[in-house]
């Protein structure tokens, strides 16, 4: 247990569908990440939330709408999404910024039909 | 950019030694490793910050050149559960954000 729990841990969705990930931390952190990991790629960023503020958007598709309402709280909002999208998504939290370790959850398993 | 890492994979017998390095052309001020178990989310080994301080695991070890932006993870006397994916992951200074490496894939065998 790392302190970051993420809901669902798998989900499976048609491309008409709407549906939310949902990440929550325990570690009293200010800055929370969504990643995306797809098979044989790299951890990519998709969006920095620091003190509820999103500072950072790594030219994600708008059919993923993140929401940060507190600072122990993200989501990501997702529509009308294509078969390439299904991936496993991370979400971390840290203290703040690239010199503070981060913290993942187990993630979100997405297969998009 | 993402920073490269090599090997991308390595094959170990219980005992042996490792060394995975990561490379970035940007400079950088810190570099973060992590370990990822198959099925599982990433943890965090070691981070190491321009200027020396360095921060992690009581039994892995890496170093920082900041001249070169490269950085070396150690791993001493491996043993079976030290198996997974190991990513570095680059900052620069006043960086918000990490970029990840593509990962280097470790396997110990008994």
């Amino acid at each position: 247990e790392t302190g970051v729990t993420q809901t669902p841990r798998h989900l499976v969705m048609g491309m008409t569908n709407k549906k939310s990930l949902k990440c929550e931390q325990h570690l009293g952190h200010n800055a929370m990440y969504w990643y995306k990991q797809s098979a044989k790629k790299p951890l990519e960023l998709m969006f920095v939330y620091n003190f509820k503020e999103q500072t950072e958007n790594n030219s994600v598709p708008s059919r993923f709408s993140p929401e940060c309402p507190n600072s122990s709280h993200l989501f990501l909002h997702l529509h009308t999404l294509q078969p390439e999208d299904s991936a496993l998504y991370l979400c971390a939290s840290s203290i703040g910024g690239a010199n503070y370790e981060q913290y993942f959850g187990p993630g979100t398993r997405l297969t998009v039909t | 950019q993402q920073p490269v890492q090599s090997p991308q994979a390595v094959i170990l017998r219980e005992g042996e030694d490792a060394v995975i390095n990561c490379s970035s052309s940007k400079a950088l001020y810190s570099v973060h490793w992590y370990r990822q178990k198959h099925g599982e989310a990433p943890v965090f080994l070691m981070i190491l910050l321009k200027g020396g301080e360095q921060k992690g695991h009581d039994k892995i070890s890496a170093s920082f050149n900041e001249k070169k932006q490269q950085s070396s993870l150690y791993l001493t006397a491996s043993q079976l559960s030290y198996s997974g994916t190991y990513f570095c992951g680059t900052g620069v200074q006043g960086a918000q954000k990490l970029v990840f490496g593509q990962g280097t894939r470790l396997t110990i065998n008994p």
